[in-house]
């Protein structure tokens, strides 16, 4: 159980153009997944929070306007990359925390962002 | 942000070794999760605390929750080559938001 999926797990995209990454929850229902960052060799970088039904939490530090986060429902969260940049390259993972009232979270497998 | 203290950063060790890492806080937590990163994938959950001084085992995995509530440990026992990866503690402090506050890693260097 507690299984997490994104998509595409790898994308490239030119400049300037938007990127959507879905993250949904396979077998559970989540009122709340967490979109991170990772740079290379480096640990994870919290983004937003995602919760169902109303706007995201964002970090200190990072853009909303750049990074639309929308929670549809309870097993989908969206991440868009807006007029992506080469900087925005990066991996992004997702989590999703079960309504077990329990803190720990799930991780999706991840997507590879390449901007030229 | 907050962030917590792992160590160590890297570990060269044979197979068959046992293996121990430790993630230390400033503050209180109530909660210590140990996850394992594969290169290009998510974090996998290994072992999840909740209680000062819990002891938990997963197969050759064991970790505690330290009785000051600023401290974990993951301890690997008979090491193999699969075991090689990124492992991650992460925690929720005591009173805060339900975000993690993750380590730097320990990336785990198995030789068979």
């Amino acid at each position: 159980g507690a299984v997490v999926s994104q998509h595409p797990s790898w994308v490239i995209c030119k400049s300037g153009t938007s990127v959507k990454i879905e993250c949904r929850s396979l077998d559970f229902q989540a009122t709340t997944m967490f979109w991170y960052r990772q740079f290379p060799k480096q640990s994870l970088m919290l983004m937003a929070t995602s919760n169902e039904g109303s706007k995201a939490t964002y970090e200190q530090g990072v853009e909303k306007d750049k990074f639309l986060i929308n929670h549809a429902s309870l097993t989908l969260s969206t991440l868009t990359v807006t007029s992506a940049h080469p900087e925005d390259s990066s991996f992004y993972i997702c989590s999703a925390r079960p309504p077990t009232g329990r803190t720990e979270q799930y991780f999706g497998p991840g997507t590879r962002l390449t901007v030229t | 942000g907050q962030q917590l203290n792992q160590s160590p950063q890297s570990m060269f060790i044979q197979e068959g070794e046992d293996v121990s890492m430790n993630c230390t806080s400033s503050s209180i937590f109530n909660t210590w999760l140990w996850y394992k990163q594969d290169p290009g994938e998510g974090p996998v959950l290994l072992i999840a605390l909740y209680k000062a001084g819990e002891l938990t085992s997963n197969g050759r995995l064991t970790a505690q929750f330290g009785i000051t509530r600023k401290d974990s440990f993951l301890n690997i026992s008979a090491s193999i080559p699969s075991d090689v990866g990124i492992y991650f503690c992460a925690g929720r402090s005591q009173g805060g938001s339900e975000k993690l506050v993750f380590g730097k890693g320990t990336k785990l260097t198995v030789n068979p």
